[in-house]
Protein backbone atom coordinates (compact mmCIF):
# COMPACT_ATOMS: atom_id res chain seq x y z
CA UNK A 1 0.00 0.00 0.00
CA UNK A 2 0.88 3.42 -0.70
CA UNK A 3 0.53 6.81 1.14
CA UNK A 4 0.85 10.59 0.56
CA UNK A 5 1.43 13.54 3.02
CA UNK A 6 1.39 16.85 1.98
CA UNK A 7 1.70 18.74 5.10
CA UNK A 8 1.17 22.12 4.28
CA UNK A 9 -3.01 22.69 3.72
CA UNK A 10 -2.34 26.26 2.24
CA UNK A 11 0.44 28.22 1.06
CA UNK A 12 0.06 32.41 0.24
CA UNK A 13 2.53 33.59 -1.19
CA UNK A 14 2.94 36.99 -3.45
CA UNK A 15 3.27 37.21 -7.48
CA UNK A 16 6.68 36.63 -8.78
CA UNK A 17 7.64 35.29 -5.34
CA UNK A 18 9.70 31.53 -5.37
CA UNK A 19 7.42 29.04 -3.85
CA UNK A 20 7.96 25.01 -2.43
CA UNK A 21 4.80 22.64 -1.90
CA UNK A 22 6.11 19.25 0.15
CA UNK A 23 5.33 16.24 -0.58
CA UNK A 24 6.31 12.78 0.83
CA UNK A 25 5.18 9.24 -0.14
CA UNK A 26 5.19 5.91 1.91
CA UNK A 27 5.42 2.43 -0.18
CA UNK A 28 6.67 -1.14 0.24
CA UNK A 29 6.73 -1.08 -3.64
CA UNK A 30 8.38 1.13 -6.35
CA UNK A 31 6.28 3.73 -7.46
CA UNK A 32 5.87 6.61 -10.05
CA UNK A 33 4.91 10.05 -9.01
CA UNK A 34 2.71 12.62 -10.26
CA UNK A 35 1.77 16.66 -9.50
CA UNK A 36 -1.84 17.58 -10.39
CA UNK A 37 -3.51 20.77 -10.47
CA UNK A 38 -6.97 21.31 -9.92
CA UNK A 39 -8.79 24.89 -10.87
CA UNK A 40 -11.95 25.85 -8.90
CA UNK A 41 -15.09 23.81 -10.27
CA UNK A 42 -12.52 21.84 -12.69
CA UNK A 43 -11.55 18.37 -13.23
CA UNK A 44 -7.66 17.32 -12.61
CA UNK A 45 -4.99 18.13 -14.87
CA UNK A 46 -1.60 16.63 -15.19
CA UNK A 47 1.18 19.34 -14.17
CA UNK A 48 4.44 16.77 -14.27
CA UNK A 49 5.26 13.18 -13.82
CA UNK A 50 8.51 10.79 -12.68
CA UNK A 51 8.45 7.14 -13.79
CA UNK A 52 12.21 6.95 -14.00
CA UNK A 53 15.47 8.57 -15.38
CA UNK A 54 16.36 12.18 -14.46
CA UNK A 55 15.25 13.07 -10.71
CA UNK A 56 14.22 16.26 -12.17
CA UNK A 57 11.34 16.64 -14.14
CA UNK A 58 9.78 19.76 -15.52
CA UNK A 59 6.58 21.45 -16.98
CA UNK A 60 5.72 23.45 -19.71
CA UNK A 61 4.86 26.21 -17.31
CA UNK A 62 7.60 26.69 -15.25
CA UNK A 63 7.15 24.25 -12.40
CA UNK A 64 9.50 21.46 -11.57
CA UNK A 65 10.05 18.76 -9.11
CA UNK A 66 12.72 16.52 -7.82
CA UNK A 67 12.41 12.49 -6.71
CA UNK A 68 14.85 11.57 -3.82
CA UNK A 69 14.54 7.90 -3.20
CA UNK A 70 16.18 8.41 0.35
CA UNK A 71 14.00 10.76 1.92
CA UNK A 72 11.27 9.83 -0.29
CA UNK A 73 10.23 13.16 -1.65
CA UNK A 74 8.72 14.58 -4.38
CA UNK A 75 8.77 18.44 -3.96
CA UNK A 76 7.14 20.98 -6.41
CA UNK A 77 8.93 24.06 -6.98
CA UNK A 78 7.99 27.24 -9.33
CA UNK A 79 11.03 29.96 -9.05
CA UNK A 80 8.33 32.53 -9.38
CA UNK A 81 4.43 32.04 -9.85
CA UNK A 82 1.99 34.04 -11.07
CA UNK A 83 -1.87 34.82 -10.07
CA UNK A 84 -2.87 31.76 -12.60
CA UNK A 85 -1.26 29.85 -10.23
CA UNK A 86 -3.79 29.92 -8.16
CA UNK A 87 -5.37 26.31 -7.38
CA UNK A 88 -5.03 23.51 -5.31
CA UNK A 89 -1.93 21.12 -6.05
CA UNK A 90 -2.46 17.23 -5.22
CA UNK A 91 0.89 14.58 -5.26
CA UNK A 92 0.01 11.28 -6.10
CA UNK A 93 1.56 7.62 -6.15
CA UNK A 94 1.35 4.76 -8.39
CA UNK A 95 2.85 1.37 -8.63
CA UNK A 96 5.64 0.91 -11.08
CA UNK A 97 3.68 -0.52 -14.04
CA UNK A 98 0.17 1.41 -13.76
CA UNK A 99 -0.64 5.13 -13.50
CA UNK A 100 -4.14 4.04 -13.35
CA UNK A 101 -4.75 3.35 -9.56
CA UNK A 102 -3.73 7.03 -7.86
CA UNK A 103 -3.17 7.34 -4.06
CA UNK A 104 -3.20 11.04 -3.45
CA UNK A 105 -2.24 13.25 -0.75
CA UNK A 106 -4.78 15.71 0.74
CA UNK A 107 -3.34 18.55 -1.66
CA UNK A 108 -2.18 21.77 -0.98
CA UNK A 109 -4.31 25.09 -1.62
CA UNK A 110 -1.39 27.33 -3.50
CA UNK A 111 -2.87 31.51 -2.97
CA UNK A 112 -0.79 33.61 -5.17
CA UNK A 113 -1.98 37.24 -4.36
CA UNK A 114 -0.54 40.95 -5.92
CA UNK B 1 -10.08 15.65 -29.14
CA UNK B 2 -12.40 15.48 -27.06
CA UNK B 3 -11.30 14.98 -23.66
CA UNK B 4 -13.04 12.52 -20.86
CA UNK B 5 -16.98 13.42 -20.63
CA UNK B 6 -18.87 12.88 -17.37
CA UNK B 7 -22.80 12.90 -17.12
CA UNK B 8 -24.28 14.24 -15.44
CA UNK B 9 -22.51 17.42 -13.84
CA UNK B 10 -24.67 17.93 -11.42
CA UNK B 11 -27.05 15.52 -8.97
CA UNK B 12 -28.99 15.51 -5.84
CA UNK B 13 -30.44 12.77 -4.44
CA UNK B 14 -31.85 11.39 -1.00
CA UNK B 15 -30.73 9.13 1.69
CA UNK B 16 -31.42 5.36 0.64
CA UNK B 17 -32.00 6.17 -3.46
CA UNK B 18 -29.55 4.52 -6.54
CA UNK B 19 -27.34 6.54 -8.79
CA UNK B 20 -25.78 5.72 -11.86
CA UNK B 21 -23.03 8.04 -12.67
CA UNK B 22 -21.76 8.17 -16.55
CA UNK B 23 -18.30 8.38 -18.28
CA UNK B 24 -17.06 8.23 -21.66
CA UNK B 25 -13.47 8.10 -21.99
CA UNK B 26 -10.73 9.44 -24.53
CA UNK B 27 -10.94 7.94 -27.99
CA UNK B 28 -8.68 5.46 -27.86
CA UNK B 29 -8.05 4.96 -24.41
CA UNK B 30 -9.26 1.27 -23.25
CA UNK B 31 -9.04 2.05 -19.23
CA UNK B 32 -11.14 3.71 -17.00
CA UNK B 33 -10.84 4.39 -13.22
CA UNK B 34 -13.05 6.07 -11.25
CA UNK B 35 -12.24 8.62 -8.23
CA UNK B 36 -14.52 10.09 -4.59
CA UNK B 37 -13.00 13.28 -3.96
CA UNK B 38 -14.85 14.35 -0.45
CA UNK B 39 -14.96 18.11 -0.42
CA UNK B 40 -11.63 19.22 1.10
CA UNK B 41 -9.48 15.97 -0.13
CA UNK B 42 -7.82 14.18 -2.31
CA UNK B 43 -9.26 11.79 -4.80
CA UNK B 44 -9.71 8.78 -3.46
CA UNK B 45 -9.35 5.11 -5.89
CA UNK B 46 -12.81 3.38 -6.08
CA UNK B 47 -12.60 0.98 -9.35
CA UNK B 48 -10.01 0.71 -12.22
CA UNK B 49 -11.22 -1.32 -15.51
CA UNK B 50 -9.57 -1.99 -18.38
CA UNK B 51 -11.22 -4.50 -21.02
CA UNK B 52 -14.41 -4.29 -19.65
CA UNK B 53 -13.11 -6.26 -16.85
CA UNK B 54 -12.66 -4.86 -13.24
CA UNK B 55 -8.43 -4.42 -12.43
CA UNK B 56 -8.24 -3.18 -9.68
CA UNK B 57 -10.71 -1.97 -6.53
CA UNK B 58 -10.53 0.77 -3.76
CA UNK B 59 -11.69 0.10 -0.07
CA UNK B 60 -15.41 0.99 -1.03
CA UNK B 61 -18.36 -1.26 0.24
CA UNK B 62 -19.86 -3.08 -1.85
CA UNK B 63 -22.89 -0.82 -2.41
CA UNK B 64 -20.14 0.80 -4.98
CA UNK B 65 -20.19 -1.00 -8.51
CA UNK B 66 -19.11 0.13 -11.51
CA UNK B 67 -18.90 -1.93 -15.67
CA UNK B 68 -17.29 -1.00 -18.78
CA UNK B 69 -18.88 -1.06 -22.11
CA UNK B 70 -17.71 -2.43 -24.87
CA UNK B 71 -16.77 1.06 -26.30
CA UNK B 72 -15.24 1.30 -22.94
CA UNK B 73 -17.46 3.75 -21.61
CA UNK B 74 -18.15 3.49 -18.27
CA UNK B 75 -20.96 3.40 -15.36
CA UNK B 76 -20.51 3.67 -11.97
CA UNK B 77 -23.35 2.76 -9.76
CA UNK B 78 -23.78 3.68 -5.79
CA UNK B 79 -26.74 1.91 -3.92
CA UNK B 80 -28.50 3.03 -0.89
CA UNK B 81 -27.14 6.46 -0.75
CA UNK B 82 -25.51 7.63 2.23
CA UNK B 83 -24.80 11.25 3.43
CA UNK B 84 -21.39 10.95 3.40
CA UNK B 85 -21.68 9.71 -0.42
CA UNK B 86 -21.86 13.12 -1.18
CA UNK B 87 -18.71 14.37 -3.49
CA UNK B 88 -17.13 14.69 -6.39
CA UNK B 89 -16.85 11.51 -9.01
CA UNK B 90 -14.09 11.91 -10.77
CA UNK B 91 -13.36 9.54 -14.45
CA UNK B 92 -10.31 8.97 -15.75
CA UNK B 93 -8.75 6.97 -18.62
CA UNK B 94 -5.67 6.03 -19.93
CA UNK B 95 -3.61 4.39 -22.29
CA UNK B 96 -2.29 1.33 -21.33
CA UNK B 97 1.23 1.70 -23.05
CA UNK B 98 4.47 2.12 -22.02
CA UNK B 99 4.46 5.60 -22.49
CA UNK B 100 1.13 6.04 -21.29
CA UNK B 101 1.34 6.36 -17.48
CA UNK B 102 -1.24 8.99 -16.76
CA UNK B 103 -4.25 9.76 -16.22
CA UNK B 104 -6.65 12.20 -17.94
CA UNK B 105 -9.76 13.41 -16.21
CA UNK B 106 -12.79 14.39 -16.69
CA UNK B 107 -14.57 17.50 -14.99
CA UNK B 108 -16.27 15.12 -12.72
CA UNK B 109 -20.22 14.93 -11.32
CA UNK B 110 -20.62 16.61 -8.22
CA UNK B 111 -23.21 14.26 -6.20
CA UNK B 112 -25.29 15.95 -3.55
CA UNK B 113 -27.43 13.34 -1.36
CA UNK B 114 -29.66 15.04 1.42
Amino acid sequence: AQSVTQLDSQVPVFEEAPVELRCNYSSSVSVYLFWYVQYPNQGLQLLLKYLSGSTLVKSINGFEAEFNKSQTSFHLRKPSVHISDTAEYFCAVSPTGTASKLTFGTGTRLQVTL
Amino acid sequence: DAGVTQSPTHLIKTRGQHVTLRCSPISGHKSVSWYQQVLGQGPQFIFQYYEKEERGRGNFPDRFSARQFPNYSSELNVNALLLGDSALYLCASSLVSRDGYEQYFGPGTRLTVT
